[in-house]
């Protein structure tokens, strides 16, 4: 049983494409919540935290639903520059699950 | 950047060989990590500190040691090297602990043949 599950993908979708994410967590006691970015080849990069209400951060939107234990990410408007693998985060007292990650390619 | 450095960036070595690795910080940041990636599983943590002298173990820690002696300076050891832990390994850190964004380094590419 993996603690943190998300689509693989790959997703390829066409520049200006509205593109979700969605990742489930297993344990309700989670804490804390994060979606990452990892470009090939290097070091994950804070793409947002994830809080209860939701949030939103420029083309990027985040929601947590505690109730069925998923986490969601949308990108409007999608660029070239937003291909890359999207990393889900979740936070268990002294432990950080991550999720494998969904590739994304945006196709010109 | 988040002014996190590790040495070396790549190493080949060979089977039962010690390996260390290193993780600089310039951050002042109290806790820090180490991962490593592999295909089909997300990171996984391998141990962690949340002081000088002060280590604990994650969820893979079998066949690593890892000491911190100073601040910015998180060592991880393998003291016997194995194939299955050829990966890619990444520190990070974080200022407050596990509930706060980490922040993650270059990473380092090992393959143990």
């Amino acid at each position: 049983r993996k603690e943190v599950e998300q689509d693989p993908g790959p997703f390829n979708v066409p520049e200006g494409a509205t593109v979700a994410f969605n990742c489930t967590y297993s344990n309700s006691a989670s804490q804390s919540f994060f979606w990452y970015r990892q470009d090939c080849r290097k070091e994950p990069k804070l793409l947002m935290s994830v809080y209860s209400s939701g949030n939103e951060d420029g083309r990027f939107t985040a929601q947590l639903n505690r109730a069925s234990q998923y986490i969601s990410l949308l990108i409007r408007d999608s660029k070239l520059s937003d291909s890359a693998t999207y990393l889900c985060v979740v936070n268990e007292g002294n432990q950080f699950y991550f999720g494998t990650g969904t590739s994304l390619t945006v196709i010109p | 950047d988040a002014g996190i450095t590790q040495s070396p960036r790549h190493k080949v070595t060979e089977t039962g060989t010690p390996v260390t690795l290193r993780c600089h910080q310039t951050e002042n940041h109290r806790y820090m990590y180490w991962y490593r990636q592999d295909p089909g599983h997300g990171l996984r943590l391998i141990h962690y500190s949340y002081g000088v002298k002060d280590t604990d173990k994650g969820e893979v820690s079998d066949g690593y040691s890892v000491s911190r002696s100073k601040t910015e300076d998180f060592l991880l050891t393998l003291e016997s090297a194995t194939s299955s832990q050829t990966s890619v390994y990444f520190c990070a850190i974080s200022l407050q602990g596990f509930r706060e964004t980490q922040y993650f380094g270059p990473g380092t590419r090992l393959l143990v043949l």
